[in-house]
């Protein structure tokens, strides 16, 4: 079956603007993460969704924000972007409750200028 | 709050050599992950260690895990360079579904 993918998979912006990235899970799987991959930070935990509702958030700024529909995509927002915004964006599904069969997506890089 | 660490951050070896890789982490969990992450692209899951005691290997690579004292290591048996990557630990924040990875260990294997 399909895995999980990530639109767009490259994206220039220029700091102060918005920018949304977007998330299919695998099919089935409603449980859906995001990840920010930096060079400094490493791999951070941004926030997790089940059924259009947000359950765990990392520790992020409030400019960092995501949704969930209803047929388990997911988009996450960013707004006002700073230069250390620049960072690799990976987005993660599974079934509810069973992160050890997580998979994650190619991912979603993102540069500002 | 849960941390994880893992050691070494860079490592350089020779092909044909054994070495391991250590991730320590500092709450109470009985699950760890290993991934391994080429450049530019996303994770590749490796082992996914469930229990106490836990040992998985796969080719050249075998991963274990010692819950009582928090600590997974991942051991290279006889390095090719096709296994030259990052490794990522990462442990299961209980309750949270969500995964807190360790810093990464870059390995190059030189032949």
């Amino acid at each position: 079956k399909a895995g999980v993918t990530q639109t767009p998979r490259y994206l220039i912006k220029t700091r102060g603007q918005q920018v949304t990235l977007s998330c299919s899970p695998i099919s089935g799987h409603r449980s859906v993460s995001w990840y920010q991959q930096t060079p400094g930070q490493g791999l951070q935990f941004l926030f997790e969704y089940f059924s259009e509702t947000q359950r765990n958030k990392g520790n992020f700024p409030g400019r960092f924000s995501g949704r969930q529909f209803s047929n388990s995509r997911s988009e996450m927002n960013v707004s006002t972007l700073e230069l250390g915004d620049s960072a690799l964006y990976l987005c993660a599904s599974s079934l509810v409750g069973r992160v050890y069969e997580q998979y994650f997506g190619p991912g979603t890089r993102l540069t500002v200028t | 709050e849960l941390k994880v660490e893992q050691n070494p951050l860079f490592l350089s070896m020779q092909e044909g050599k054994n070495y391991t890789i250590y991730c320590n982490y500092s709450t109470t969990s009985d699950r760890l992950y290993w991934y391994r992450q080429d450049p530019g692209k996303s994770l590749e899951s490796l082992f996914v260690l469930l229990s106490n005691g836990a040992v998985k290997q796969e080719g050249r690579l075998m991963a274990s895990l010692d819950t009582k004292a928090r600590l997974s290591t991942l051991h290279i048996t006889a390095a090719v360079h096709d296994l030259s990557a990052t490794y990522f630990c990462a442990v299961e924040q209980a309750g949270a579904q969500k995964l807190v990875f360790g810093q990464g260990t870059r390995l190059t294997i030189n032949p």
